[in-house]
């Protein structure tokens, strides 16, 4: 079964600061994974999303994450915190490219808190 | 920007009660899904269609909850009777496809909820 694990609920930088969100994943086969953004009140908006075509992915608002197998992580960074970044973020796996049934399993989510 | 529009955007309601949430995807979207968030978790997925048809509803508490998208375009989720463990978020997302969320076309966009609470 596939799965991801966030590790810390909520993370709290100062603007100006690196953001780093950690996910560690789960699969038996190669996974594809994803972040999502959760400003509050609203829907999950797609970050960026790993596909084996390039471990460093390079997202919307200047996030990145880099896949590395030999430690099962997808980790999220940004080199600068803004204030507008605050919200929830979730890593996402999903297994397989074919027919019409998946899913994606996401983590329990972290909260991004940005200090002035 | 085309949106995935959902309604109600708040419910309030008393336990054993019927409560029904609308969704109306993207123009052209073939695949809906209605996930349910409960808060400080993430999304777990309740149902997928592909047009008209149920693709996927093994996390669905069918005792209680039922999904129905008649015509392939929106949808209904409702819930009769409401428990108290069923307040959370209920979201609904759409995909051009069916091809794999990371695929082209298989991008999922999500509307911006119904959130319930049950009394």
């Amino acid at each position: 079964a596939q799965s991801v694990t966030q590790l810390g609920s909520h993370v709290s930088v100062s603007e100006g600061a690196l953001v780093l969100l950690r996910c560690n994943y789960s699969s038996s086969v190669p996974p594809y994974l994803f972040w999502y953004v959760q400003y509050p009140n609203q829907g999950l908006q797609l970050l960026l999303k790993y596909t084996s075509a390039a471990t460093l992915v390079k997202g919307i608002n200047g996030f990145e994450a880099e896949f590395k197998k030999s430690e099962t992580s997808f980790h999220l960074t940004k080199p600068s915190a803004h204030m507008r970044d605050a919200a929830e973020y979730f890593c996402a796996v999903s297994v397989g490219s074919g027919g019409s049934n998946y899913k994606l399993t996401f983590g329990k989510g972290t909260l991004l808190t940005v200090n002035p | 920007e085309a949106e995935v529009a959902q309604s109600p955007r708040y419910k309030i309601t008393e336990k054993s009660q019927a409560v029904a949430f609308w969704c109306d995807p993207i123009s052209g979207h073939a695949t809906l899904y209605w996930y349910r968030q409960i808060l400080g978790q993430g999304p777990e997925l309740l149902v997928q269609f592909q047009d008209e048809s149920v693709v996927d509803d093994s996390q669905l508490p069918k005792d209680r909850f039922s999904a129905e998208r008649l015509k392939g375009v929106d949808s209904t989720l409702k819930i009769q009777p409401a428990e108290l463990g069923d307040s959370a978020m209920y979201l609904c997302a759409s995909s051009l496809t069916a091809r794999h969320p990371s695929r082209r076309g298989g991008e999922l966009f999500f509307g911006e909820g119904s959130r319930l609470t049950v009394l």
